[in-house]
């Protein structure tokens, strides 16, 4: 089974300045890692993947996320956040579901990035 | 990747009815999936829609409760039955062909009275 965990709610942040949203996850097997974001009233979208290859992955509006084996850890950061982040960020793993035929995502609980002026 | 359009995007029901959410999806997708998000949390999956045979629901959702149609590989249905005031809750598809992540529909706002 897997399991993640963001270790943060809420991150605020001002603007311009980096942003680092923290997220371990614990698996049995290799893993696919994502990370969504939810903007108030939307649904999900995708900000970066990580399925194999370099550690290091970038994404859309400027993220990046570092997969580090060891740590059991995908961190998501931005050097230099806009207004425009504001949003809910889920970080998830890609694993089975119940009849074991199908990839499922697990999700993390969240956390509420707010970037004030 | 696949866009999906998800309807309604919001409603209010009374206790005791049920609501029936479509997904419709812009191209083929291997897999459908059905989420539910609770106010201020995270998302749980309900199950996992199959093309031509029974949904696999996950532990503590069942098919009584939360029947789903997929009737080809771009459209699926999630019904909420004999709804109460704890069945409030955003309501999600998701679909996408394989591991590479998966793209989600705007939600359905469901609010029971």
């Amino acid at each position: 089974a897997q399991s993640v965990t963001q270790l943060d709610s809420q991150v605020p942040v001002f603007e311009e300045a980096p942003v680092e949203l923290r997220c371990n996850y614990s698996s049995s097997v290799s893993v696919y890692l994502f990370w969504y974001v939810q903007y108030p009233n939307q649904g999900l979208q995708l900000l970066l993947k990580y399925l194999s290859g370099s550690t290091l992955v970038k994404g859309i509006n400027g993220f990046e996320a570092e997969f580090n084996k060891s740590q059991t850890s995908f961190h998501l950061r931005k050097p230099s956040v806009h207004i425009s982040d504001t949003a809910e960020y889920f970080c998830a793993v890609s694993g089975w579901n119940s009849g074991g035929s199908n990839y499922k995502l697990t999700f993390g609980k969240g956390t509420l990035l707010t970037v004030n002026p | 990747s696949a866009v999906i359009s998800q309807k309604p995007s919001r409603d209010i029901c009374q206790r005791g009815t049920s609501l029936t959410i479509q997904c419709q999806v812009d191209s083929q997708v291997t897999m459908m999936f059905w989420y539910r998000q609770q106010p201020g949390q995270s998302l749980t999956l309900i199950a996992t829609a199959n093309q031509g045979s029974e949904a696999t629901y996950e532990s503590g959702f069942v098919i009584d409760k939360f029947p789903i149609s997929r009737p080809n590989l771009t459209f699926s249905t999630l019904t909420v039955s004999n709804m109460s005031p704890e069945d409030s809750s955003i309501y999600l598809c998701s679909g996408g062909t394989g591991v590479y992540g998966y793209t989600f529909g705007s939600g359905t706002r469901l609010t029971v009275v």
